[in-house]
C-alpha cells in the first residue's frame, strides 16, 4: 500500500514570492491534514479536511495561506507571499475519519527555506 | 486547551541500557494517547497507542501504559538498540478530532 506522498521535499524561494506543496493521502482515507513543524518541535496543525470540507483551519494564518482539497482526495497548501518565518517542514497526514483514537499516517514532510 | 509535555532531550544512551521517555498530558474529556516515531529522513511513524485509560499500548519492545490518574504515559524500553536512535513524540487525540503533539525528545543509542 503506498503510503502518503508529498511534493516537493525541498523548496527554496525569496521572501515575498508565492510557493505550493501538494499532498496525495493514502487511498481511502476521508480525512487529511496539515501540519507545521518548527526545528526542534513538535507537528502543529494548520487544517484539517474531512472529504473536500476543511473542518478544523483555526490555526490557519488565512492573510497569507490556502488551501484546497479538490474531489476529497488530493490536497495543495499555499502560501503567498512567503515570508522569512515560514521556513520550516510543512507535514501532511491522512486517517481513515479523523477520529481521535484513530492512527494518523504521515508523509515525508516538504522542507521549505525562505531566504 | 489540550497540551501534551515531554521530557526535554537529547538523551544519549548505550546499547543494551533501559529507556524512559516521559509524557504528561492535559486534556478535557478521555482523548486517546499515542507515541510517534520519526526516523533520520522519514515522516513520522506511529510507535504505539492507547486509547482508555489502563491500556498498555506495545511495538517492538517499547510499552507505554495509559494512566488517568496522573494523566501520564511514559514510554519505556527494556533494552534500547542502535536502530532505536530517532525522534519521539508523544500525543493525544480527542473524540472531536483534535490532535496535540508534544516536541519530541530525541534519542540516541550509541553502541
Amino acid at each position: 500500500e503506498a503510503g502518503v506522498v508529498q511534493s516537493p521535499r525541498y523548496k527554496i524561494i525569496e521572501k515575498k514570492q508565492p510557493v505550493a506543496f501538494w499532498c496525495n493521502p493514502i487511498s481511502g482515507h476521508n480525512t487529511l491534514y496539515w501540519y507545521l513543524q518548527n526545528l526542534g518541535q513538535g507537528p502543529e496543525l494548520l487544517i484539517r479536511y474531512e472529504n473536500e470540507e476543511a473542518v478544523d483551519d483555526s490555526q490557519l494564518p488565512k492573510d497569507r495561506f490556502s488551501a484546497e482539497r479538490l474531489k476529497g482526495v488530493d490536497s495543495t497548501l499555499k502560501i503567498q507571499p512567503a515570508e522569512l518565518g515560514d521556513s520550516a517542514v510543512y507535514l501532511c497526514a491522512s486517517s481513515l475519519e479523523g477520529r481521535g483514537q484513530e492512527t494518523q499516517y504521515f508523509g515525508p514532510g516538504t522542507r521549505l527555506l525562505v531566504l | 486547551g489540550d497540551s501534551v509535555t515531554q521530557m526535554e532531550g537529547p538523551v544519549t544512551l548505550s546499547e543494551e541500557a533501559f529507556l524512559t521517555i516521559n509524557c504528561t498530558y492535559t486534556a478535557t474529556g478521555y482523548p486517546s494517547l499515542f507515541w510517534y516515531v520519526q526516523y533520520p529522513g522519514e515522516g513520522l511513524q506511529l510507535l504505539l497507542k492507547a486509547t482508555k485509560a489502563d491500556d498498555k499500548g506495545s511495538n517492538k519492545g517499547f510499552e507505554a501504559t495509559y494512566r488517568k490518574e496522573t494523566t501520564s504515559f511514559h514510554l519505556e524500553k527494556g533494552s534500547v538498540q542502535v536502530s532505536d536512535s530517532a525522534v519521539y513524540f508523544c500525543a493525544l487525540g480527542t473524540n472531536a478530532g483534535k490532535s496535540t503533539f508534544g516536541d519530541g525528545t530525541t534519542l540516541t543509542v550509541k553502541p
